[in-house]
């Protein structure tokens, strides 16, 4: 079964410090690995994601994350925060294996302290 | 472009009333979501759908039904509310090319008293 692991329910930062979210995953297949961030009343927006290739993705708004085969985790990162990223941020599982559902993680709640 | 839009965005139900959320995009999308969101538990897939016609049960069907009549449109259904429902519902779509790349409408919050 697949499965995905956020680590922190709710990370706060202050700006212009590195942010990382973490985000590990549990896949039995080579999976596919998305972040989609969610702004206060708003739908989810992807941010990055891992398919196949080049393991450090980068995506909107300065984030990046890099998928790490051997730790099973897509972390992500951006090394300065401002306070526009205050959000709740998701991590997401999929596999290509004729499935087209993603698993999600529960989200962490990001705070920006000013 | 819209993209995905839903309505309502707000509704207030009594337990055992039953209403219809209403799901659209307009990118010609194959597969169509719907996910409900509570506090903790991130989002759980309720159904699915792959194409006009096909439904399909997710993670938490139980209370819910769904119908894709037109390419275009989902339509989640509560025949009987509960208060167990009360909750923010979203629903994304998604084309053959990209699978993983869903897109989100605004959500609907739905309250159940």
């Amino acid at each position: 079964a697949q499965s995905v692991t956020q680590l922190g329910s709710h990370v706060s930062v202050s700006e212009g410090a590195l942010v990382l979210l973490r985000c590990n995953y549990s896949s039995s297949v080579p999976p596919y690995l998305f972040w989609y961030v969610q702004y206060p009343n708003q739908g989810l927006q992807l941010l990055l994601k891992y398919t196949t290739g080049a393991t450090l993705v980068k995506g909107i708004n300065g984030f990046e994350a890099e998928f790490k085969k051997s730790e099973t985790s897509f972390h992500l990162t951006k090394p300065s925060a401002h306070m526009s990223d205050a959000a709740e941020y998701f991590c997401a599982l999929g596999t290509n294996f004729g499935n087209e559902k993603l698993t999600f993680g529960t989200g962490t709640r990001l705070t920006i302290i000013p | 472009n819209a993209g995905v839009t839903q309505t309502p965005k707000f509704r207030v139900l009594k337990t055992g009333q039953s209403m219809t959320l209403l799901c659209a995009q307009d990118m010609n999308h194959e597969y169509m979501y719907w996910y409900r969101q509570d506090p903790g538990m991130g989002l759980r897939l309720i159904h699915y759908s792959v194409g006009e016609g096909t439904t399909a049960k997710g993670e938490v069907p139980d209370g819910y039904n769904v119908s894709r009549l037109k390419k275009q449109n989902f339509l989640l259904g509560l025949e009987s509310a509960a208060p167990s429902q009360t909750s923010v519902y979203f629903c994304a779509s998604s084309y053959p090319g990209d699978l993983y790349e869903q897109y989100f409408g605004p959500g609907t919050r739905l309250t159940v008293t």
